[in-house]
């Protein structure tokens, strides 16, 4: 079985473009949350969508947007793109919000 | 201040030592994570505890929901342990769910 699948993998954006990275589920997995990893520091939450409604929220600004889609992949958009929002970009899925998560690999984002 | 504290920040051991991770929280919890990050990033979940302990192979944690404290032990440790580990709480509230993480435990087993 396919565990979370990413992609892209690595991107570079310019400052003031747009991004949509992308996320797949493990099969049977209706949660998926996103994180921001910037170098050198523990992840910090952004997101999380439970049977495609938002759950959660994290400190980020209005530039940061998901959504999950019927078959319970997500996307993460990030508007208006800053150097400060060069980071790796984790997702992570669950059967639900009280489950253990499993991780994907990441989007390592570069913002030029 | 972070909700979620490690220590030691940075940790080297030999080979063959017991080691301890510590993270304390301060909010509410439903879980407490432990996770596992490789250098280039992949993160593996190695436990989730909401109480008591549990054991996989060489790893053990432990929580103490009272005193809001986890510990990571891991037994004879091995080079291959080396990695940066990490604790993260997770928290509902009002049907909101979110991971609170930690900043993480650099380990370097030397052979």
């Amino acid at each position: 079985d396919a565990g979370v699948t990413q992609s892209p993998t690595h991107l570079i954006k310019t400052r003031g473009q747009h991004v949509t990275l992308r996320c797949s589920p493990i099969s049977g997995h209706k949660s998926v949350s996103w994180y921001q990893q910037v170098l050198g520091q523990g992840p910090q939450f952004i997101f999380q969508y439970y049977e495609k409604e938002e759950r959660g929220r994290g400190n980020f600004p209005d530039r940061f947007s998901a959504r999950q889609f019927p078959n319970y992949s997500s996307e993460l958009n990030v508007n208006a793109l800053l150097l400060g929002d060069s980071a790796l970009y984790l997702c992570a899925s669950s059967p639900g919000p009280f489950y253990g998560y499993t991780f994907g690999s990441g989007t390592r984002l570069t913002v030029v | 201040k972070n909700e979620v504290e490690q220590s030691p920040q940075n940790l080297t051991a030999q080979e063959g030592e017991f080691i301890t991770i510590n993270c304390s929280y301060s909010v509410g919890i439903s879980a407490l994570h432990w996770l596992q990050q490789h250098p280039g990033g992949g993160i593996v979940s190695l436990f989730m505890l909401s109480s008591g302990k549990k054991k996989h192979g060489r790893l053990i944690a432990t929580i103490n929901i009272q005193e809001k404290h986890s510990s990571l032990h891991i037994t004879a440790s091995h080079p291959r342990d080396s990695a940066v580990y990490i604790c993260a709480a997770s928290s509902s509230g009002a049907g909101s769910y979110q991971l609170t993480f930690g900043k993480g435990t650099k380990l370097s087993v030397i052979p």
